[in-house]
Order: structure tokens, then C-alpha cells, then sequence
């Protein structure tokens, strides 16, 4: 089993909707989740990280959290075609006191105008 | 720098050859680390460095790959015998010191992708 599994899409969702992208872990120690952004042929950029359950909100993104479920989402909302992107999820585990980071394979979202 | 550098950004080479990829990571960044990035996978841990030791070198696939950072800022991830299965993306990111408990933000270069020939 993949340590970090999201759905590799692509998720395509019409301009100024609601795009909600998933993500589940396996190591129930797991303590820090970030959400990358990746353009086509550009390095990854972080745009969220959230440490504790519930919901982190910033502009039009909001992460959610659930240790319980093992599962870390990414809402996207009012869409814009600007955010066609692959967005990766990574965790890195408490066990880890490198900093080191264990990504997803990414999910590829389409906004269409 | 102001930003995490690599180079070269593009490099082909044959079978069999010696590859070099250089990261300049962000000044005053102690941590560094390499990721290895295929077509549409998500970046795939190589190593870590705090400083010039290599803390955590569990990503390396083999010991044909190998990577150092002499001085505590710029690192060389060395590739010996290349075969055609190395060809992808290699990312580099650098990071204040890690903390245990809490966020790590790494900030990405954009990659020096090998091609294999």
C-alpha cells in the first residue's frame, strides 16, 4: 500500500465552481500535511499546510483534516482556469526528524472556462 | 540566492555515461534535499543533508547514485552508469533547520531533467 494515495484524475470541474481534491495516508503517526501546486514542466509550490484537525482556510483555499480517517482534502473555490494544475499531497510523519517529506502521485485538475 | 538553483536544467546523455546535477539551495538554509520526479508521479525521496552530513540517505535506489555537500551549502547528486530507468526529473529543495514537531517548508528548484539516451 502507497504511503500517501490520491486520485490521479484528472478532476475537471467548469470555472467558478467548487473543485475538492482528496488525499489519504497510511501512517496513523503522520502530524504535518502540505498541498503543493505543480504547473506543467514548473517544481512544486506550497499553497497550504495544516497540522491539526479541522478546517485551515486562506483566500479561496480551504484544507480540512481528519487524523481519525487518515484523510487530507483541498478545497478549491470560484475556480479559475489559473488553477489548472497537478496538486500533490505530502505528509511527513513525527517519526521522521529530518524533514522529509512523502508524497502523492498528484491530482491533475482542469478548469474549464 | 533568492531562490533554490539548478543546474544544468536540461542534460542528455548516453547509457552507461556519468552524470553531475548541482543545487545551490536558498542562503542560510540548512537542510537540503533531493527528490527524483517521473511522468506523472509525485517527487520521490532520494536524500536529506543538515549541513554537509547526509542525515537521511533511504531514497538512494542504488549505490550507483551518490551525492555530497561539501561545505554545507551547494550539493552535487552524482549518477554513475546511467541507465535508461533514471531518466526524470531531479528536484531540489532546501529548508530552515527542521523542527520535530512541527511544519517543514521546503522550497523547490526547478529541476534538472535527465534524459537517457
Amino acid at each position: 500500500q502507497k504511503e500517501v494515495e490520491q486520485n490521479s484524475g484528472p478532476l475537471s470541474v467548469p470555472e467558478g465552481a467548487i473543485a475538492s481534491l482528496n488525499c489519504t495516508y497510511s501512517d496513523r503517526v503522520s502530524q504535518s500535511f502540505f498541498w503543493y501546486r505543480q504547473y506543467s514542466g514548473k517544481s512544486p509550490e506550497l499553497i497550504m499546510s495544516i497540522y491539526s484537525n479541522g478546517d485551515k482556510e486562506d483566500g479561496r483555499f480551504t484544507a480540512q483534516l481528519n487524523k481519525a480517517s487518515q484523510y487530507v482534502s483541498l478545497l478549491i473555490r470560484d475556480s479559475q482556469p489559473s488553477d489548472s494544475a497537478t496538486y500533490l499531497c505530502a505528509v511527513k510523519e513525527l517519526a521522521s526528524n529530518t524533514g522529509k517529506l512523502i508524497f502523492g502521485q498528484g491530482t491533475t485538475l482542469q478548469v474549464k472556462p | 540566492g533568492a531562490g533554490v538553483s539548478q543546474t544544468p536544467s536540461n542534460k542528455v546523455t548516453e547509457k552507461g555515461k556519468y552524470v553531475e546535477l548541482r543545487c545551490d539551495p536558498i542562503s542560510g538554509h540548512t537542510a537540503l534535499y533531493w527528490y527524483r520526479q517521473s511522468l506523472g508521479q509525485g517527487p520521490e525521496f532520494l536524500i536529506y543533508f543538515q549541513g554537509t552530513g547526509a542525515a537521511d540517505d533511504s531514497g538512494l535506489p542504488n549505490d550507483r547514485f551518490f551525492a555530497v555537500r561539501p561545505e554545507g551549502s551547494v550539493s552535487t547528486l552524482k549518477i554513475q552508469r546511467t541507465e535508461r530507468g533514471d531518466s526524470a526529473v531531479y528536484l531540489c529543495a532546501s529548508s530552515p533547520i527542521p523542527r520535530n514537531a512541527g511544519a517543514n517548508v521546503l522550497t523547490f528548484g526547478a529541476g534538472s531533467r535527465l534524459t537517457v539516451l
